[in-house]
């Protein structure tokens, strides 16, 4: 079936740095991908839907400065959280639409800000 | 936006059969989905469900739409410890994706 890989799976960095992490289909194309955020306890938050070759639809409440999405092909969206601070510590998810709307999940990232 | 809900927590004995619920408002979801979270791990889509469906069946995973009463319901047979998990539902309008809060499941040894 079809899979989505996500990089890295943990990463640590330093407050007021900025870290990228990429979100790849590796079987399939997809146009759509979408970066959720998710709270302990919680449920997943959408962030974004990234659009292959436009520029990212950020949900109520989403800095698009702070979250950075580029969607340069039709297997590989990256987020950039810049100038990342504590409170942006948290698991980014993302997930890329099949081609008859059905939707895979990458496994996730956590970021811890320092 | 549409609401989903899920009850927050279930346990079963090791061998018993589970049945996860949820409830959503949005009928034009096209797919329905069930995603299993593990600790500390991601989002593993376990099975979905095409909205013209009533049943689909995955080896131990049965999957219940009854889009009248939006009710979708997993059911895993010959519940494992391994089964342990947080079970999301998620439905879609267009290229929005809705989650439920999750349940989590405690399989008893």
């Amino acid at each position: 079936g079809a899979v989505v890989s996500q990089h890295p799976s943990w990463v640590i960095c330093k407050s007021g740095t900025s870290v990228k992490i990429e979100c790849r289909s590796l079987d399939f194309q997809a146009t759509t991908m979408f970066w959720y955020r998710q709270f302990p306890k919680q449920s997943l938050m959408l962030m974004a839907t990234s659009n292959e070759g436009s520029k990212a639809t950020y949900e109520q409440g989403v800095e698009k400065d702070k979250f950075l999405i580029n969607h340069a092909s039709l297997t590989l969206s990256t987020l950039t959280v810049t100038s990342a601070h504590p409170e942006d510590s948290s698991f980014y998810i993302c997930s890329a639409q099949g081609g008859v709307g059905e939707l895979f999940f990458g496994e996730g990232s956590r970021l811890t800000v320092l | 936006g549409e609401d989903v809900e899920q009850s927050l927590f279930l346990s079963v004995r090791e061998g018993d059969s589970s049945v996860i619920n949820c409830t959503y408002t949005d009928s034009s979801s096209t797919y329905l989905y069930w995603y299993k979270q593990e600790p500390g791990a991601g989002l593993q889509l376990l099975t979905y469900i095409f909205s013209n469906m009533d049943m689909k069946q995955d080896q131990r995973l049965t999957v219940l739409l009854n889009k009248k009463d939006k009710h979708l319901s997993l059911r895993i047979a010959d519940t494992q410890t391994g089964d342990s998990a947080i079970y999301f539902c998620a439905g879609n309008t267009g290229n929005q994706f809705y989650f439920g809060t999750g349940t989590s499941l405690t399989v008893i040894p």
